[in-house]
């Protein structure tokens, strides 16, 4: 049975700093690995998809990486800001399903 | 494309009454979830549709929920009888996959979510 872990589990930076999110996983087999990020009291907003034979994508400041055969994927937002506060989760595919983590409170200070 | 819409976005109910809640996918999307969150945890899975067939029930789907996706295009996810440890947000996601039993590669796309409150 998969089992996604975040850590840390909050995070309190101020604007600017560069950071990187962790997230593993215990079964390596997995079609696809997907970052989120949620806003309180909203739905999921896709941010990145990695494909498993991919080793990383980018959008805008963000970078997503994946090792599969350590079961790890970082997420690193460069130059935060105020904007970037939300939970962020990782979720991955082993078969029809999406299994994702508790996820990772980023809060964002000026 | 308007994305993935549900309705109705907030429900407050007594203990005890049916509820049912209806996700419109994004169009021409085969694949359909139906997801739980409560506060402070990650989604957990519900069940899914490829077209209109249901192929996957988790065993978190009691005898008292139900969900159908009759033409398959929109979902509906019925609680009946609710108890308060019900009371959590209902996502529905939907994605495109090539084939039919091919696996699932594609992006997932969700929802806002209906925030379901059981007194």
């Amino acid at each position: 049975k998969q089992e996604v872990t975040q850590i840390p589990a909050a995070l309190s930076v101020p604007e600017g700093e560069n950071l990187v999110l962790n997230c593993s996983f215990t079964d390596s087999a997995i079609y696809n690995l997907q970052w989120f990020r949620q806003d309180p009291g909203k739905g999921l907003t896709s941010l990145l998809l990695i494909q498993s034979s991919q080793r990383e994508q980018t959008s805008g400041r963000l970078n997503a990486s994946l090792d599969k055969s350590s079961g790890r994927s970082t997420l690193y937002i460069a130059a935060s800001q105020p904007g970037d506060s939300a939970t962020y989760l990782c979720a991955t595919y082993n078969t029809d399903k999406l299994i994702f983590g508790t996820g990772t409170r980023l809060q964002v200070f000026p | 494309d308007t994305g993935v819409s549900q309705n109705p976005r907030h429900k407050i109910t007594k203990r005890g009454q049916n509820v049912t809640f209806r996700c419109d996918p994004i169009s021409e999307h085969n694949r359909l979830y139906w997801y739980r969150q409560t506060l402070g945890q990650g989604p957990e899975f519900l069940t899914y549709f490829q077209n209109e067939a249901q192929l996957e029930k988790s065993r978190l789907l009691s005898d008292r929920f139900s969900a159908e996706r009759p033409k398959g295009s929109f979902s509906t996810l019925e609680i009946q009888r609710t108890e308060q440890g019900d009371s959590a947000m209902y996502l529905c996601a939907s994605s495109l996959i090539p084939g039919y039993g091919t696996p699932n590669t594609g992006e997932l796309f969700f929802g806002e979510g209906s925030r379901l409150t059981v007194l």
